[in-house]
């Protein structure tokens, strides 16, 4: 699997946009990007995942650049329940294959 | 729908005592892992079961752990015996199909005193 690159803190004002980042400048054409997050003292929940269109649910949108080497983890009105840590994991397969948890970007979200 | 559930909870046990941890998938899920984060680390894999057979068990890490899933269902974590650095929270998670997300219990927290 591919490696990801994330910052690894991010703060955002409650109400505002949040935009986490991601690289993955290794990315073959065949992987998927998936974004999980990790709220305190409780596993980690799927957000969203991609594999070269823009996708959005009802949590979140993922944005992924056109050469696919990276993409970005749109909370569109952040709350305070949002606080955790994101997870950017680039994998052929999530259903089958083992997820490769990084350190992740630990957003605060800021009243 | 029943999300993945694990127990126990918590479980705080002395070193060279015997501990098993349960995981409950979501119904119909064939694929199950087992995960674990011990303290200050990244979550890290330890098994994968496809129904009731063994797909990868590459990260175990050694032979004190032994993990079973019996008629495809639910899948137990045995730890036998326990040592201090087997603290942490492991996690399970299941799915239904290749590319479907895994979805993940809340984990067990185990402490090794």
């Amino acid at each position: 699997d591919a490696k990801t690159t994330q910052p690894p803190s991010m703060d955002c004002a409650e109400g505002r946009a949040a935009n986490l980042p991601c690289n993955h400048s290794t990315i073959s054409g065949n992987e998927y990007v998936y974004w999980y997050r990790q709220i305190h003292s409780q596993g980690p929940q799927y957000i969203i995942h991609g594999l070269k269109n823009n996708e959005t649910n009802e949590m979140a949108s993922l944005i992924i650049t056109e050469d696919r080497k990276s993409s970005t983890l749109i909370l569109p009105h952040a709350t305070l329940r949002d606080t955790a840590v994101y997870y950017c994991i680039v994998t052929l397969s999530a259903g089958n294959t083992p997820l490769v948890f990084g350190k992740g970007t630990r957003l605060s979200v800021i009243a | 729908e029943a999300g993945v559930t694990q127990f126990p909870s918590h479980s705080v046990i002395e070193k060279g005592q015997t501990v098993t941890l349960r995981c409950d998938p979501i119904s119909g899920h064939d694929n199950l892992y087992w995960y674990r984060r011990v303290m200050g680390k990244e979550i890290k894999f330890l098994l994968h079961f496809v129904k009731e057979s063994k797909q990868d068990e590459s990260g175990m890490p050694n032979n004190r752990f032994l993990a079973e899933r019996t008629g495809g269902t639910y899948s137990t974590l045995k730890v036998q015996p326990a040592e201090l650095e087997d603290s942490g929270v492991y996690f399970c998670a299941s799915s239904q199909v290749q590319n479907q997300p895994q979805h993940f219990g809340d984990g067990t927290r185990l402490s090794i005193l």
